[in-house]
C-alpha cells in the first residue's frame, strides 16, 4: 500500500487568492492523480500529473486554473488559483499502487473560499 | 460518466448482513469491478474487487453474477463504523489508472444501532 500525506488538511482563503496543496507519497510513483470533491458531492478527476511531462486535464479543468508541479517521483503540488467561493471543494491526491492496481488516497485538504 | 448505476442510500442494523447492490449493465470483458468507500471527511478507502470471480478479504465479499452485469458488496456483520458512502466502480484495465477511476454518486450506508 501507500501513504500519502497532504497539505494542509484544511485551509480559509479569501477570494482572489491562491492556495498550493503538496502531496507526499512514501513510494516512487509514476502518476498521481488530484480529484475535487465538491460539498455533497461524488470526486471528480481534475488531472493526471506525470513526473517529467505536463499535466494531463480532465474536461472543464485547465492549466491556468489549476496548475500542477510534479519534481520527482514522489511529490507533486497543485494550486488553485484565483479562489471564488465555488473553489470550496476537498481537493485529494491519489497514486495507483499495490499488487492488484486500487487507488490509494490522501486525507484530503478541505478548502474554503470566502 | 459513471458506469455504474447503485441506489441512493441504505439503512442497515448493527450486527446484521449490509448487502449493497451495483448495477454495471454495460461492463465489458475486461472491466474490473472495484468497490470503495468515503467516511465522512476522510479519502475513499479500497474495500475489494474482481473481474468474474466471487472475492473476499478481510473486509467485505465481492458477489458477481454470471453475467456480469451486477455486483453485490457483503459487509457480513455491520458495525456502526461502517457508516459511509460506498462507490463502485468499473474499471478499464491497463492504460492511465487515473481516467479510469469514474466515481459515481455511490450509497450512503447508515448502520442503525
Amino acid at each position: 500500500s501507500a501513504v500519502i500525506s497532504q497539505k494542509p488538511s484544511r485551509d480559509i482563503c479569501q477570494r482572489g487568492t491562491s492556495l498550493t496543496i503538496q502531496c507526499q507519497v512514501d513510494s516512487q510513483v509514476t502518476m498521481m492523480f488530484w480529484y475535487r470533491q465538491q460539498p455533497g458531492q461524488s470526486l471528480t478527476l481534475i488531472a493526471t500529473a506525470n513526473q517529467g511531462s505536463e499535466a494531463t486535464y480532465e474536461s472543464g479543468f485547465v492549466i491556468d486554473k489549476f496548475p500542477i508541479s510534479r519534481p520527482n517521483l514522489t511529490f507533486s503540488t497543485l494550486t488553485v488559483s484565483n479562489m471564488s467561493p465555488e473553489d470550496s471543494s476537498i481537493y485529494l491526491c491519489s497514486v495507483v499502487g499495490g499488487i492488484t492496481g486500487e487507488l490509494f488516497f490522501g486525507e484530503g485538504s478541505r478548502l474554503t473560499v470566502l | 460518466d459513471a458506469k455504474t448505476t447503485q441506489p441512493t442510500s441504505m439503512d442497515c442494523a448493527e450486527g446484521r448482513a449490509a448487502n449493497l447492490p451495483c448495477n454495471h449493465s454495460t461492463i465489458s470483458g475486461n472491466e474490473y469491478v472495484y468497490w470503495y468507500r468515503q467516511i465522512h471527511s476522510q479519502g475513499p478507502q479500497y474495500i475489494i474487487h474482481g473481474l468474474k470471480n466471487n472475492e473476499t478479504n478481510e473486509m467485505a465479499s465481492l458477489i458477481i453474477t454470471e453475467d456480469r452485469k451486477s455486483s453485490t458488496l457483503i459487509l457480513p456483520h455491520a458495525t456502526l463504523r461502517d457508516t459511509a458512502v460506498y462507490y463502485c466502480i468499473v474499471r478499464v484495465g491497463g492504460g492511465s489508472y487515473g481516467q479510469n477511476f469514474v466515481f459515481g454518486p455511490g450509497t450512503r450506508l447508515s448502520v442503525l444501532p
